[in-house]
């Protein structure tokens, strides 16, 4: 499975967008970017998977350059529900039996 | 839909003491892992299932046992609780293995 590595914590303040960039060097061809998120008390929440360019939901954007060795969760005009820890994972078809966590990045939005 | 169902939501046990960690997902999916997370950490693999009756071992798999004999249920059993086993359980399941996992709404289990 590919290493991620991502910022520990950023802090934001409402109504802003926040841009989470994870880095994923390594990788593979058949590999997904999927970002999950998990509030305090609660299991991870699956927001947004990707393969390449730009894919947007109601949640959020995830953009993905060509050469693909990192990636950026959008979150549009941020709230104070948006206070999370947000985990990159990277995996795919035949190398995704299990599914491995970081540490995330903890985002902090303030009034 | 239920979803993915894990019982009891909290448990206290003595150190020594065995106990089985519920979980059933009825979304007919065929991966299932269980993971634990200490305070402040980040989620840690401990065992995970491709399908009824094979699982394998994940980063954190000792102390711990499964099984999977059917599709929706997949239980975690403590053998012989620790203090180091203090966490929380989380259950999860996905249609395939790169797919978005949804995940149970956890255990908090404290052993003294």
């Amino acid at each position: 499975l590919a290493k991620t590595t991502q910022p520990i914590s950023m802090d934001s303040y409402e109504g802003q967008e926040v841009n989470i960039t994870c880095s994923h060097n390594n990788i593979a061809t058949n590999d997904y970017i999927t970002w999950y998120q998990q509030f305090p008390s609660q299991g991870p929440r699956f927001i947004i998977q990707g393969y390449k360019t730009k894919v947007t939901n109601e949640v959020a954007s995830l953009f993905i350059p060509a050469d693909r060795k990192s990636s950026t969760l959008s979150l549009p005009r941020v709230s104070l529900s948006d206070t999370a820890v947000y985990y990159c994972l990277v995996g795919g078809r035949g190398n995704t039996d299990k599914l491995i966590f970081g540490t995330g990045t903890r985002l902090q939005v303030f009034p | 839909n239920a979803g993915v169902t894990q019982t009891p939501k909290f448990q206290v046990l003595k150190t020594g003491q065995s106990m089985t960690l519920q979980c059933a997902q009825d979304m007919n999916h065929e991966y299932m892992s269980w993971y634990r997370q200490d305070p402040g950490m980040g989620l840690r693999l401990i065992h995970y299932s491709v399908g009824a009756g094979i699982t394998d071992q994940g980063e954190v798999p000792n102390g711990y046992n499964v099984s999977r004999s059917t599709t929706e249920d997949f239980p975690l059993r403590l053998l012989s609780a620790a203090p180091s086993q203090t966490s929380v359980y989380f259950c999860a399941s996905s249609r395939q293995g790169f797919y978005g996992y949804t995940f149970g709404s956890g255990t908090r289990l404290t052993v003294v």
